[in-house]
């Protein structure tokens, strides 16, 4: 499986401010996914990162507060814009690659506190 | 629409004990299932999963799960547990064709957090 790493691995930000959220891979992946994981709870799918392209979002979520970028095969970004404290999450992102697009690979998650 | 029950949220065994975690889903058609893990502080690491085939799966770290069509459910086991096994588990089922690029769109359970005692 692909290496995926996260960039931060944590951050405690005020109220009001942005973050801005990389997904690195080590190799080329077909899907990027971003995932928000709320204190306590499961995981809820933000949006896929389509290369190319604009992301796809989940009910719920929208390119103000959540705009996403992948700009190639092995990287993308999440941004949490304008945040409250309801944005302090886990946020992961996952790949799915090869003829194996139907398994996702995790990453290991960037902790967000908002104050 | 999918979903995934676990339905218990705490569990705590003996190091060496067995282990057994529940889940069930609801899902129209052949499901795609997972087990993954999430140790304190990790990301998720994937356990096993079933699309197809012989309904006992095998994973890592001495994991393996049963799906029964039946009863839609996809428990997963272990025959002994060790200390390292404390952490989160997160049952999820996948739907594959909801991208166009493929892939699946994966609907997680709850989880249940294992405690392991020495």
């Amino acid at each position: 499986s692909a290496v995926i790493s996260q960039k931060p691995s944590r951050d405690i930000c005020q109220r009001g401010t942005s973050l801005t959220i990389q997904c690195q891979v080590d190799s080329q992946v077909t899907m990027m996914f971003w995932y928000r994981q709320q204190p306590g709870q499961s995981l809820t799918l933000i949006a896929t990162a389509n290369q190319g392209s604009e992301a796809t979002y989940e009910s719920g979520f929208v390119i103000d507060k959540f705009p996403i970028s992948r700009p190639n095969l092995t990287f993308s970004t999440l941004t949490v814009s304008n945040m409250s404290p309801e944005d302090s999450s886990i946020y992961l992102c996952s790949v799915a690659t090869g003829t194996s697009t139907d398994t996702q690979y995790f990453g290991p998650g960037t902790r967000l506190t908002v104050l | 629409a999918q979903s995934v029950t676990q339905p218990d949220i705490h569990i705590t065994v003996s190091e060496g004990a067995s282990l057994e975690l529940r889940c069930n889903y609801s899902y129209g058609a052949t499901p795609y299932l997972f087990w993954y893990v999430q140790s304190p502080g990790q990301g998720l690491q994937l356990l096993l999963k079933y699309f197809s085939g012989d309904t006992l799966v095998q994973g890592i770290k001495g994991f393996e799960a049963e799906f029964k069509r039946s009863q839609s459910s996809f428990n997963l086991r272990k025959p002994s547990v060790h200390w390292s096994d404390a952490a989160e588990y997160f049952c999820a089922v996948g739907d594959l064709g909801l991208y166009t690029g493929g892939g699946n769109k994966l609907t997680f359970g709850t989880g249940t957090q294992l405690k392991v005692e020495l």
